[in-house]
């Protein structure tokens, strides 16, 4: 089972900063957070991961709370191409049974022009 | 191109039959995933094979098995096929570690 709760769906404009919450407040220490999105029925694409310090790359930002129990990602500019379902994910780094990445329902983000 | 190649892109078949999806990693990833989205379920993960050896099992039905050859390509084997098989079938890969996983662009398949 999922171990993250988001919003189904969020609306966002188009040249505006589109902010998804995650709450994952059974988190373990060692577990990361990551986020992925599918573009309508493509392969799931990897945006950006982190554990407790926050962390921007060319896609977004991630923002993970102090206590660990909930992060925002950041797309700080979001356009018409960044309509799709963002999926937040917590799995230990190792790999096995505990260590594969698990899909929730996700967030289903519409930019809109 | 993600690096992570699947084929066939489309297969349609008929229920009882069998089929085979194949998988080829990016290169240097030793782990590959297989994982199910059909539209009422979402994406469940199936199995994960390491460097040739199963390392985790989800969700895979018994008429499913896979396999990771020495060259690291994996297939995913599904008999007995029934309607309800019909579904995106998705291949990731990975280094290993906290690192991310790499998806292809997924096989559809049809099952009539």
């Amino acid at each position: 089972d999922a171990k993250t709760t988001q919003p189904p769906s969020m609306d966002c404009a188009e040249g505006r900063a589109a902010n998804l919450p995650c709450n994952h407040s059974t988190i373990s220490g060692n577990e990361y957070v990551y986020w992925y999105r599918q573009i309508h029925s493509q392969g799931p694409q990897y945006i950006i991961h982190g554990l407790k310090n926050n962390e921007t790359n060319e896609m977004a930002s991630l923002i993970i709370t102090e206590d660990r129990k909930s992060s925002t990602l950041i797309l700080p500019h979001a356009t018409l191409r960044d309509t799709a379902v963002y999926y937040c994910i917590v799995r230990l780094p190792h790999g096995g049974s505990q260590g594969n990445l698990i899909f929730g329902k996700g967030t289903k983000l519409s930019v809109k022009p | 191109d993600s690096g992570v190649t699947q084929t066939p892109k489309h297969l349609i078949t008929a229920t009882g039959q069998r089929v085979t999806l194949r998988c080829s990693p990016r290169s240097g990833d030793l782990s590959v995933y297989w994982y199910q989205q059909s539209l009422d379920q979402g994406l469940q993960f199936l199995i994960q094979y390491y460097n040739g050896e199963e390392r985790a099992k989800g969700n895979i039905l018994e008429r499913f098995s896979a396999q990771q050859f020495p060259d690291l390509h994996s297939e995913l084997n599904l008999s007995s096929l029934e309607l309800g098989d019909s579904a995106l079938y998705f291949c990731a890969s990975s280094v290993g570690g906290a690192g991310g996983y790499t998806f292809g662009s997924g096989t559809r398949l049809t099952v009539v």
